[in-house]
């Protein structure tokens, strides 16, 4: 079973400061690995994805196989990052994603 | 282009009843996801449709049905409903598979069950 872990359901930081939002999985076949953002009112949309390992907006998330890790990172935290994050997980030719319990993310003037 | 629709966008029931629910991707977009949202459990996958086809299925009782009509719209229905069923019910589409192609997702339907 494929399984997505955010250790985290509250984070706090300052603006300016660095971000990390923790992302662990289980899964024993070869993942696809995702982070999804929820601003304020907003639907739900996907931030990006680690096969296009890209950075979206200064954040970015490398794939960890040896860690089963896919925190999310930024080096400088933005008033506009506030919002709710969530990892999710999809297995190969398997269409469904497995999503993490998601990160509220609290930027601090 | 329109983004994924759905209706209703709040409905509230009674335990026993049974609701539809009912959601328009975006055009061009052949495959339909639900998930359930609650503060407990967070979002977790319902069922996945394309062309008419139900591809995958979470683990949910079999209350919890779907389909998928020839123009991609996607309905799901929720027998004998349950305090428990209480949620936001989010549709997602997307233009062949989630692997190939970011989720789009609806606002959702707020479904309370009294």
């Amino acid at each position: 079973a494929q399984r997505v872990t955010q250790p985290e359901k509250l984070l706090s930081v300052f603006k300016g400061a660095p971000v990390e939002l923790k992302c662990n999985y289980s899964y024993s076949g070869s993942p696809e690995l995702f982070w999804y953002v929820q601003y304020s009112r907003q639907r739900l949309q996907l931030l990006l994805r680690h096969i296009s390992r890209e950075s979206i907006k200064g954040f970015t998330a490398d794939l960890n196989k040896g860690e089963t890790s896919f925190h999310l990172k930024k080096p400088f935290a933005q008033e506009e990052d506030s919002a709710m994050y969530y990892c999710a997980l999809n297995s190969l030719g398997n269409e469904k994603l497995t999503f993490g319990t998601g990160t509220r993310l609290t930027i601090i003037p | 282009k329109a983004g994924v629709t759905q209706t209703p966008r709040y409905l509230i029931k009674t335990r026993g009843q049974q609701v539809t629910l009912s959601c328009s991707p975006i055009s061009g977009h052949r495959s339909v996801s639900w998930y359930q949202q609650t503060p407990g459990q967070g979002l977790q996958f319902l069922f996945e449709y394309f062309s008419e086809t139900q591809r995958n299925k979470g683990n949910f009782p079999g209350r919890f049905s779907g389909r998928q009509f020839s123009n991609s719209r996607s309905e799901m229905n929720v027998s004998t409903l349950e305090l428990g069923d209480s949620a936001l019910y989010l549709c997602a589409s997307t233009t062949r598979g989630i692997n190939t192609g970011e989720l789009f997702f609806g606002e959702g339907s707020r479904l309370t069950v009294l």
